[in-house]
């Protein structure tokens, strides 16, 4: 089983509608969620933490579930320029906690 | 936001020869940066951790006298393909630890490595 699971999609929406990514992880140990954005050919790019609460930025929410060690990003009012590889990605608790497990990534079309 | 730079940004180099790539962090002191790799449609997956001053430890199956790291200063790792071949080819990303503590990384913009 992957540490970090995704669907890889492509996830392609028409503009303007809301979608969602889940991931799944595999070690009930780890610490701190992210989710991160690459565009083709480039660097992943930080969107946002995820925090047990839940957490909103703009049109951008995540959400975890340590008892079923799930993550979901959901987007809202989708635009073209949202089209990239969303990454989920999990804090080991190996060396010394700083390692950083990422996930195949989602790909998400958005389209007119 | 903290900036992390890498060069070259691609470099196609014929087979056999070593080709250095630089991670710069810009405007904080790093004493740890992260080399990974990716390969087409595949996930990054992490090489090395590099720590200032003393040596790199290296993930499981990543051969440690072919990828040389070194990371001399503060804001300044290298990475060192030494003896390339073509299977080597891939995008590879440096990245540094967060200076506030946390566990964010921010990430060098990649170098794409083309080994003929």
């Amino acid at each position: 089983r992957k540490e970090v699971e995704q669907d890889p999609g492509p996830f392609n929406v028409p503009e303007g509608a809301t979608v969602a990514f889940n991931c799944t992880y595999s070690n009930s140990a780890s610490q701190s969620f992210f989710w991160y954005r690459q565009d083709c050919r480039k660097e992943p790019k930080l969107l946002m933490s995820v925090y047990s609460s839940g957490n909103e930025d703009g049109r951008f929410t995540a959400q975890l579930n340590r008892a079923s060690q799930y993550i979901s990003l959901l987007i809202r009012d989708s635009k073209l320029s949202d089209s990239a590889t969303y990454l989920c990605v999990v804090n080991g608790v190996t060396g010394g906690g700083n390692k950083l497990t990422f996930g195949t990534g989602t790909q998400l079309k958005v389209e007119l | 936001g903290a900036v992390v730079s890498q060069h070259p940004s691609w470099v196609i180099c014929k087979s056999g020869t070593s080709v250095k790539i630089e991670c710069r962090s810009l405007d904080f002191q790093a004493t740890t940066m992260f080399w990974y790799r990716q390969f087409p449609k595949q996930s990054l997956m992490l090489m090395a951790t590099s720590n200032e001053g003393s040596k790199a430890t290296y993930e499981q199956g990543v051969e440690k006298d072919k990828f040389l790291i070194n990371h001399a200063s503060l804001t300044l790792s290298t990475l060192t393909v030494t003896s390339a071949h073509p299977e080597d080819s891939s995008f590879y990303i440096c990245s540094a630890r967060a200076p506030r503590g946390t566990y964010e990384q921010y990430f060098g913009p990649g170098t794409r490595l083309t080994v003929t």
